[in-house]
């Protein structure tokens, strides 16, 4: 049973067009997570949500943004993509915060910029 | 802050078997995480181990860790060729995972 559910999988976008990439979840978590994985490199956090509560990491860029309008959904957007934003971005949940809880990943959605 | 470091690449044979490593600066970890990378997909939780316990069995998967030197390592007893991976080990910083960069197994027959 999916539990983690990332679409689209794979997706192709021109330089400076906008983009949103969708992650949904069924486990009823209240944390969720965007992560971003450059080839060959470590996924990093790019933000999170507690709730409805925004977490933004220092280093992320204003190009990115994103929205949890409900417990199940939260989106990516992706203002202006550049060559350097293609990646495999990861979403990820876990039931609360802090280091004592497990986050679960989905597949990942791989982002093309032409 | 917390860095993760892995050795890149790992070479078996198929029953053999196969032992990744890991060290991390940061020991303020409650957990720390084996993760595994399909070609393509996304990561897959394979185990993760207290900081309080020195070893973990989990079927094919034994974790060491060894906190005063800050290693901890991942062995797969009767490795298969579906073993065949990316596999991250992660500590936590806050709310963050902070991963390693991976170290790719291949598994020859």
């Amino acid at each position: 049973d999916a539990m983690v559910i990332q679409n689209p999988r794979y997706q192709v976008t021109q330089f400076g067009k906008p983009v949103t990439l969708s992650c949904s979840q069924t486990l009823n978590h209240n944390v969720m997570y965007w992560y971003q994985q450059k080839s060959s490199q470590a996924p990093k956090l790019l933000f999170h949500y507690y709730d409805k509560d925004f977490n933004n990491e220092a280093d992320t860029p204003d190009n990115f943004q994103s929205r949890r309008p409900n417990t199940s959904f939260c989106f990516l957007d992706i203002r202006s993509p550049g060559l350097g934003d293609a990646a495999m971005y990861l979403c990820a949940t876990s039931r609360a915060g802090g280091n004592t809880d497990t986050q679960y990943f989905g597949p990942g959605t791989r982002l093309t910029v032409l | 802050g917390e860095d993760v470091e892995q050795s890149l690449f790992l070479s078996v044979r198929e029953g053999d078997s196969s032992v990744i490593n890991c060290t991390y600066t940061d020991s303020s970890s409650t957990y720390l995480y084996w993760y595994k990378q399909e070609p393509g997909a996304g990561l897959q939780l394979l185990t993760y181990i207290f900081s309080n316990m020195d070893m973990k069995q989990d079927q094919r998967l034994t974790v060491l860790l060894n906190k005063k030197d800050k290693h901890l390592s991942l062995r797969i007893a009767d490795t298969q060729t579906g073993d065949s991976a990316i596999y991250f080990c992660a500590g936590e910083a806050g709310t963050a995972l902070i991963f390693g960069k991976g170290t790719t197994l291949s598994v020859s027959s």
